[in-house]
């Protein structure tokens, strides 16, 4: 069965750059949601989209932002980075734009800022 | 602060023994509490789900026991095993919301 796809999988930036993370939905869920997840913790929901429109958001910087496409894929940009933003980032997407529906993780975007 | 709160923070246990993972929340608007089991590099993976109107779920060897009054809830995993071993997150989330709340998460040792 198709799993939801993230790439790339591992991205080295320096500070200052800036950095694009795409994900692309298991077929027919509508809904995507990035989080991050800091070496040893739990994952903190950024933000999340459903039927391409902001549903919600969480603890996201101003540096950063996301948008959901026609196709639902979403990209996540994220500007200006600082060496705190090392982190996997995880997409996973849904159908029907609950969280209290199934959410599928993908394998995530491992982050590293020099 | 931590909205689901979540213990032990690790945990060892013997190849067929009992692995217990509990959680506690405030809110009583969430809803929905899965847990899902995480490997190192992986994503999170959803385990089992449980809804406040069932005090428990089993399958397979994993079963949710539910307690609404007490506001928790607990993963018990039987017969673990070595490949069990990994990083146990319990969440929750509202029906009106739209985000997964991950408790700090269990890392799970199951020896030989």
């Amino acid at each position: 069965a198709a799993g939801v796809i993230q790439s790339p999988r591992h991205l080295i930036k320096e500070k200052r750059e800036t950095a694009t993370l795409k994900c692309y939905p298991i077929p027919r869920h509508d809904t995507v949601y990035w989080y991050q997840q800091g070496p040893g913790q739990d994952p903190q929901f950024l933000i999340s989209f459903y039927e391409k429109m902001q549903s919600d958001k969480g603890s996201i910087p101003d540096r950063f932002s996301a948008q959901q496409f026609s196709d639902y894929h979403s990209e996540l940009n994220m500007s200006s980075l600082e060496l705190g933003d090392s982190a996997l980032y995880f997409c996973a997407s849904s159908w029907g734009g609950q969280a209290n529906t199934e959410a599928f993780f993908g394998q995530g975007t491992r982050l590293t800022v020099v | 602060q931590q909205q689901v709160k979540q213990s032990p923070q690790s945990l060892i246990v013997q190849k067929g023994g009992i692995s217990i993972i509990n959680c506690a929340y405030e809110n009583t608007a969430f809803d929905y509490f899965p847990w899902y089991q995480q490997f190192p590099g992986k994503g999170p993976a959803l385990l089992i789900a449980i809804r406040p109107d069932v005090s428990e779920k089993k399958e397979g060897r994993f079963t949710i026991s539910f307690n609404k009054s007490a506001k928790q809830f607990s993963l018990h995993i039987m017969d673990s095993q070595p490949g069990d071993s990994a990083t146990y997150f319990c969440a929750a989330s509202m029906d009106s919301g739209n985000k997964l709340i991950f408790g700090a998460g269990t890392r799970l040792a199951v020896h030989p």
